[in-house]
């Protein structure tokens, strides 16, 4: 079964750092493009970043850029997103998802059960 | 880049048909491939078509995809409506970045 669990939420203070991680099994994780998606309490879904099988390309939504960096440790079957510079407004959950797709980036199947960050003094 | 836009909410009665759309603001609905996923409150989303209307396995036939270049629109078709059906539902395409609809609640009542 495949199988992603997030961990590494909680409480942060604005201007500080969290590391996300996403331990994966149940597939051969060095083979696809995993993902970081975030959901504001109430609001809706939006994409954070994304990385490719090796780790040696990634892409990040203009609102991350420069404070988020997202890797990955293939020999662990771990994903990680380093979180810098919090803000209010990064306040989510985040969800780890794998694409849905070996040879694919573009869409998210399965997703993990997520881990709420909450950025306030 | 583009953004989706769906309908805030839609409702309808059990065992009818519903359909949801989203809309693409630039660019050819047809260029990227559109997908849809369900989330039912206090759960992870989960895929319910991708690549604008293929089905994962498990899900059911009730549901299909399909998208319309004369709107520049894409749609999510449920048919014989469950009370379990009942979520938010989400359409997601992309181009260099990755973008999704604001989400659409379907309500069976």
């Amino acid at each position: 079964e495949v199988q992603l669990v997030e961990s590494g939420g909680g409480l942060v203070q604005p201007g500080g750092s969290l590391r996300l991680s996403c331990a994966a099994s149940g597939f051969t994780f060095s083979s696809y493009w995993m993902h970081w998606v975030r959901q504001a309490p109430g609001k809706g879904l939006v994409w954070v970043s994304r990385i490719n099988s090796d780790g040696s390309s990634t892409s990040y939504a203009d609102s991350v850029k420069g404070r988020f960096t997202i890797s990955r440790d293939n020999a662990k079957n771990t994903l990680y997103l380093q979180m810098n510079s919090l803000r209010a407004e990064d306040t989510a959950v985040y969800y780890c998802a794998r694409d849905g797709d070996s040879s694919s980036w573009y869409w998210f199947d399965p997703w993990g059960q997520g881990t709420l960050v909450t950025v306030s003094s | 880049n583009f953004m989706l836009t769906q309908p805030h909410s839609v409702s309808e009665s059990p065992g009818k048909t519903v359909t949801i759309s989203c809309t693409r603001s630039s660019g050819s609905i047809a260029s990227n491939y559109v997908q849809w996923y369900q989330q039912r409150p206090g759960s992870a989303p989960t895929t319910v078509i991708y690549e604008d209307n293929q089905r994962p396995s498990g899900v059911p036939d009730r549901f299909s995809g399909s998208i319309d270049s004369s709107s520049n629109s894409a749609s999510l078709t449920i048919s014989g409506l469950k009370t379990e059906d009942e979520a938010d539902y989400y359409c997601q395409s992309y181009d260099s970045s990755i973008v999704f609809g604001g989400g659409t609640k379907l309500t069976v009542l």
